[in-house]
């Protein structure tokens, strides 16, 4: 059974740092990994999609790594603005054909002015 | 934008009743998912479908829950009787395939409060 970690749980910086969330997983056989973005009460939006022979995926200031072997995966915020305070899920689609995302619990992110 | 709509956004019910939550998947798409999420457990897999026929639904309580897709435009999920522990935010997203592709977008979930 595919288990998904987010270290760490909550994060607090202020503006203007880079940094650093991580996700690993248990399985390896995976389709691909997604983070996503859940503002609090809303839904999730989907930030970064990594396919499982891809190593790394950019989009502005994010950039999310893949490795795949070792069941780890990191998502990088530069220059981090209060805007970005949200949680961030990382969820990992499995091999086989059901195409099921399992996610981890998510890292809250504060990032203060 | 094309967007998953559910339908309610709130809902507080008491404990013993039936709820149900309806969601509409992007048109186009092929497979319906409903999660629920909760601060303990976080987010869930209750039961998906993939052209309209259920695939696996061993996340969900079977005595009480039952997910259906009447037809392409429509996913229900209902609880009964539903207890006070089935509080949570329930998502339904709507994702396709095209090759190695796969997308998937989630509404904007139900908050459900059983009392």
């Amino acid at each position: 059974k595919q288990e998904v970690t987010q270290i760490p749980a909550a994060l607090s910086v202020p503006e203007g740092e880079n940094l650093v969330l991580n996700c690993s997983f248990t399985d390896s056989a995976i389709y691909n990994l997604q983070w996503f973005r859940q503002d609090p009460g809303k839904g999730l939006t989907s930030l970064l999609l990594i396919q499982s022979s891809q190593r790394e995926q950019t989009s502005g200031r994010l950039n999310a790594s893949l490795d795949k072997s070792s069941g780890r995966s990191t998502l990088y915020i530069a220059a981090s603005q209060p805007g970005d305070s949200a949680t961030y899920l990382c969820a990992v689609m499995s091999g086989g054909s059901n195409y099921k995302l399992t996610f981890g619990k998510g890292t809250l992110l504060t990032v203060n002015p | 934008d094309a967007r998953v709509t559910q339908t309610p956004r709130h809902k507080v019910t008491e404990m013993g009743q039936e709820v149900t939550m309806r969601c509409q998947p992007i048109l186009g798409h092929n497979t319906v998912f409903w999660y629920r999420q909760t601060m303990m457990q976080g987010l869930e897999l209750l039961a998906y479908f993939r052209n309209r026929a259920p695939l696996d639904d061993s996340g969900m309580p079977k005595d009480r829950f039952s997910a259906e897709m009447p037809d392409a435009t429509l996913a229900t999920l209902k609880i009964q009787p539903s207890e006070p522990r089935d509080s949570a935010v329930y998502f339904c997203a709507s994702g396709f395939e095209r090759g190695s592709d796969y997308g998937y977008t989630f509404g904007s979930g139900t908050r459900l409060t059983v009392v």
